[in-house]
């Protein structure tokens, strides 16, 4: 949808393995975001990035990195995944509204 | 509504009766809000958006109200259908923010 793809859509790994997940898009937008959607809570804000090698931190940063190196890439890094990791991940392009990926589900055992 | 445990608020409707869920938002400098349909298994889909210099907004089988004095929104459809079902979560905006907050969400249950 929107021209936003994320891969992998699935995942399962182990705890304390590293683990990338990426966004693409086709729509050239500057503003791209990861959320992780968890039963209880809405859309939670991990990071965002305005351009290039320009991102910020939301809500729950937390043990998550991000890289920005081109428009059309944002991935999302796990440095060492935790069981509270366990959760599905979108990515989302624009700003007014929002349009959103179908998400990846990550479980870390 | 939202909800504070596990479990979303759901509604639920025949096939072909009007449906309204509603979101109670938090921020009186909010500006600009938007509806979100989420079915299983997919990204939240855009369904439908408002501005705080209007109270209704119109789409196809789809009315957004806002009630700026109360906070609230609502989100009608229309002759409720089947492919309907999905979560049905709000966002509000922060004027010049492009960092919505989102609700929890309302489960729309359609039964033919």
């Amino acid at each position: 949808d929107a021209g936003i793809t994320q891969s992998p859509r699935h995942k399962v790994t182990e705890t304390g393995t590293p683990v990338t997940l990426r966004c693409h898009q086709t729509e050239n937008h500057r503003y791209m975001y990861w959320y992780r959607q968890d039963p209880g809570h809405g859309l939670r804000l991990i990071h965002y990035s305005y351009g290039v090698k320009d991102t910020d931190k939301g809500e729950v940063s937390d043990g998550y990195s991000v890289s920005r190196s081109k428009t059309e890439d944002f991935l999302l890094t796990l440095e060492s995944a935790t069981s509270s990791q366990t959760s599905v991940y979108f990515c989302a392009i624009s700003d007014q509204p929002q349009h959103f990926g179908d998400g990846t589900r990550l479980s870390i055992l | 509504g939202e909800s504070v445990g596990l479990h979303l608020p759901t509604l639920s409707v025949q096939e072909g009766d009007n449906s309204i869920i509603n979101c109670a938002y938090s921020n009186s400098a909010s500006d600009y809000f938007i509806w979100y349909k989420q079915e299983s298994g997919k990204g939240p889909q855009f369904i439908i958006d408002i501005r705080s210099n209007m109270d209704k907004r119109q789409g196809q089988r789809v009315t957004v109200l806002l009630n700026k004095t109360v906070k609230h929104l609502s989100l009608q459809i229309a002759a409720t259908q089947p492919g309907d079902s999905a979560v049905y979560f709000c966002a509000e905006n922060i004027g010049g923010s492009y960092i919505p907050t989102f609700g929890r969400g309302t489960s729309l249950i359609v039964h033919p």
